[in-house]
């Protein structure tokens, strides 16, 4: 079992509908994060969890919701998105969260499109 | 200001050369950590090398080193011996301390450089 899995990897939605993002480690962290990865745009982080709370929310529009009810799992629900959210969305975990030296460990990422 | 500055938008190697891979970086945070990622066609983003701003040697990683100057906040990726399988963007990434309100925060990124190896 690869170390961070999402899925779908692919997602085509209207913006009428709602959808989840699901993320999976088996590395057993405690710290998860999610990250969008728009084109020509550097990563920009949308949230990070520790030990299931969030700590921190990049002011990321209501329309995404994270929830993390376990430290190997995260989702990401969406709702009435718009086309410009169309991107890649990856999701990270970490042993912790604030030791500076932490690697993040990558999935590889779902690919969304808003029509 | 960009925290993560790439200069190189794309590059083309040929392969078996060296290649050298430019970021700099802005923080008044005297503690900081710098991480490259390589992220391959597929999507994924696989952690490459890692240098601490209190390191007093370079990092290494195989065929990867980091050029590490602290004065001009500068952290040059090289890769060395190139292969077709380094075709990817690379991207230099930094986690500030606490000082900066960072720590809890997750990776401020840099543009990234589309690296190309040509046979």
């Amino acid at each position: 079992e690869t170390g961070v899995t999402q899925t779908p990897r692919h997602l085509v939605m209207g913006m009428t509908n709602k959808k989840s993002l699901k993320c999976e480690q088996h590395l057993g962290h405690n710290a998860m994060y999610w990250y969008k990865q728009s084109a020509k745009k550097p990563l920009e982080l949308m949230f990070v969890y520790s030990l299931e709370e969030r700590v921190e929310n990049n002011s990321v529009p209501s329309r995404f919701s994270p929830e993390c009810p376990n430290s190997s799992h995260l989702f990401l629900h969406l709702h009435t998105l718009q086309p410009e959210d169309s991107a890649l969305y990856l999701c990270a975990s970490s042993q912790d969260s604030w030791d500076l030296q932490e690697t993040q460990y990558f999935g590889p990422g779902t690919r969304l499109l808003v029509l | 200001a960009q925290k993560i500055t790439q200069t190189q938008p794309g590059m083309f190697v040929q392969e078996k050369e060296a290649v050298t891979l430019d970021c700099t970086y802005d923080t008044s945070d005297p503690s900081y950590g710098l991480f490259w990622y390589k992220q391959p066609s597929s999507g994924e983003m696989i952690f490459l090398i890692y240098q601490g701003s209190y390191d007093q040697q370079n990092a290494t990683e195989g065929r990867y080193s980091l050029n590490f100057q602290k004065a001009r906040k500068s952290a040059n990726l090289v890769i060395s011996a190139s292969q077709l399988g380094d075709s990817a963007m690379y991207f230099c990434a930094m986690r500030e301390g606490m000082y900066s309100g960072g720590g809890a925060d997750g990776l401020t990124f840099g543009k990234g450089t589309h690296l190309i190896i040509q046979p």
